[in-house]
């Protein structure tokens, strides 16, 4: 069974300018995260998705960064216009419902490593 | 504040030895702890899942331990190898915020042959 796919795996962009990630999550997996983890640091949630409502999406910076996950499947990530700060990898994960729930398994992608310059 | 403090930052450790791994927390109300391993350039990858009731789990070599009294946790490797070498995380799932992990910063493992 294919895990979650993420691309593109690298990324980079002059800053004001805009970039989108995407993320295929593992069939089946009804929630879905974005994580943004900077270098030397664990991962901090972006977005929490069930299905395709955004459920937790607190720490997303509204002001340059969107999401949307079409049909409860796929998702993108998008920052416009990034920031040097922005530079950082970015983690897709799924899981059968929200993983903050008792033992359910969360699966993480390879990430996305974005340098802004 | 619903922190996640691990120690200690790096770790490195000849192969064969075995270590122990830290975290301490403050995130409230408990619902699970995890340890991931993460690989350079990789995503995390879990190791172990414990719930309140549980204060002990095994995965192969790596055995995790739960004091939720105390609120620590350890993640105990036995008999390293050289592929041990990796950044150990460890996440914390919050009751009232469910489906939401607080993670912490990871130690970093270098085992030398």
């Amino acid at each position: 069974e294919a895990g979650v796919v993420q691309s593109p795996r690298y990324k980079i962009i002059e800053k004001k300018q805009p970039v989108a990630f995407w993320c295929n999550p593992i069939s089946g997996h009804n929630t879905l995260y974005w994580y943004r983890q900077n270098l030397g640091q664990g991962p901090e949630l972006l977005i929490r998705y069930e299905n395709e409502e955004a459920v937790d999406d607190s720490q997303l910076p509204k002001d340059r960064f969107s999401a949307e996950r079409l049909k409860g499947v796929d998702s993108t990530l998008k920052i416009q216009p990034a920031e040097l700060g922005d530079s950082a990898v970015y983690l897709c994960a799924s899981s059968p419902r929200g993983s903050g729930m008792g033992g359910t398994e969360a699966f993480f992608g390879q990430g996305t490593r974005l340098t802004v310059v | 504040k619903n922190q996640v403090e691990q120690s200690p930052q790096s770790l490195i450790i000849l192969e064969g030895k075995n270590c122990t791994l830290q975290c301490n927390y403050t995130v409230s109300p408990f619902s699970n702890l995890r340890w991931y391993k993460q690989d350079t350039g990789r995503g995390p990858v879990s190791l172990t899942i414990m719930t309140f009731s549980e204060n002990t789990k095994s995965n192969g070599r790596y055995t995790a331990t739960l004091d939720a009294d105390t609120k620590q946790s350890s993640l105990h490797i036995t008999a390293s190898q050289l592929s041990d070498s990796a950044s150990y995380i460890c996440a914390l799932g919050r009751g009232s915020t469910l489906g939401r992990l607080y993670f912490g910063r990871g130690t970093q493992l270098t085992v030398w042959p």
